[in-house]
């Protein structure tokens, strides 16, 4: 099943403790991305990536880091977590980047992160 | 800027009614897609339809239509004959260009509308 897989899918952490967050999939896509979704900001997006070893800054990226070794994976990590990094998180995948063609992002089920 | 604007906070309509939900966007690119999500209670977001800017015909997607005016910067949304189960949070969302000209993928999303549909 084609599909994008995020773990944990919940976390409760104190802040400073270093966490990671894994988004993996199994569509070969080439581009993978980052999201928050805050209550009246909608979804935000913070790293993507166009393929392995080429990451950049989406639009709120303070406090966060990712890599890119693997196709299929785009793991998040929060170094030194704070509460106002608590959020809903989403990764998404899809098969290219552009535009010019119908090209839906694939997003995994969110990790919920509350950090105390 | 890309911007994706969403005023509906909340919406209601009766059980088998058609309801539109507003999107309206702001881009200075020529070239650009429209995207709608649906995100239940459970949480995970659901593609709906998709609109290309130099798509000549309106999207559609079985109950889903996307009524897309492109003077007007316009993609709303429109479900026929509503289901209890359409009751959810959707988002309008607008795939953007670089400023070298090419798509880096992002998509920038509005703020949400809250559908809830009455038996």
């Amino acid at each position: 099943e084609a599909q994008v897989t995020q773990n944990p899918r919940y976390l409760i952490t104190v802040t400073g403790k270093k966490l990671t967050v894994t988004c993996s999939q199994n569509m070969n896509h080439e581009y993978m991305s980052w999201y928050r979704q805050d209550p009246g900001l909608g979804l935000r997006q913070i790293y993507y990536s166009m393929n392995v070893e080429v990451t950049d800054k989406g639009d709120v990226p303070e406090g966060y880091k990712v890599s890119r070794k693997e196709k299929r994976n785009f793991p998040l990590i929060l170094e030194s977590p704070s509460p106002n990094q608590t959020s809903l998180y989403f990764c998404a995948s899809s098969r290219t980047p552009l535009i010019t063609s119908y090209n839906e992002q694939f997003f995994g089920p969110g990790t919920r992160l509350t950090v105390l | 800027a890309q911007k994706i604007t969403q005023t509906q906070p909340g919406m209601f309509v009766q059980e088998k009614e058609a309801v539109t939900l507003d999107c309206t966007y702001d881009t200075s690119d020529p070239s650009y897609g429209l995207f709608w999500y649906k995100q239940p209670s459970s949480g995970e977001m659901i593609f709906l339809i998709y609109q290309g800017s130099y798509d000549q015909q309106n999207a559609t997607e079985g109950r889903y239509s996307l009524n897309f005016q492109k003077a007007r910067k316009s993609a709303n949304l429109v479900i026929s004959a509503s289901q209890l189960g359409d009751s959810a949070m959707y988002f309008c969302a607008m795939r953007q260009m670089n400023a070298g000209g090419t798509s880096y993928g992002k998509l920038t999303f509005g703020q949400g509308t809250i559908l809830t549909v009455h038996p």
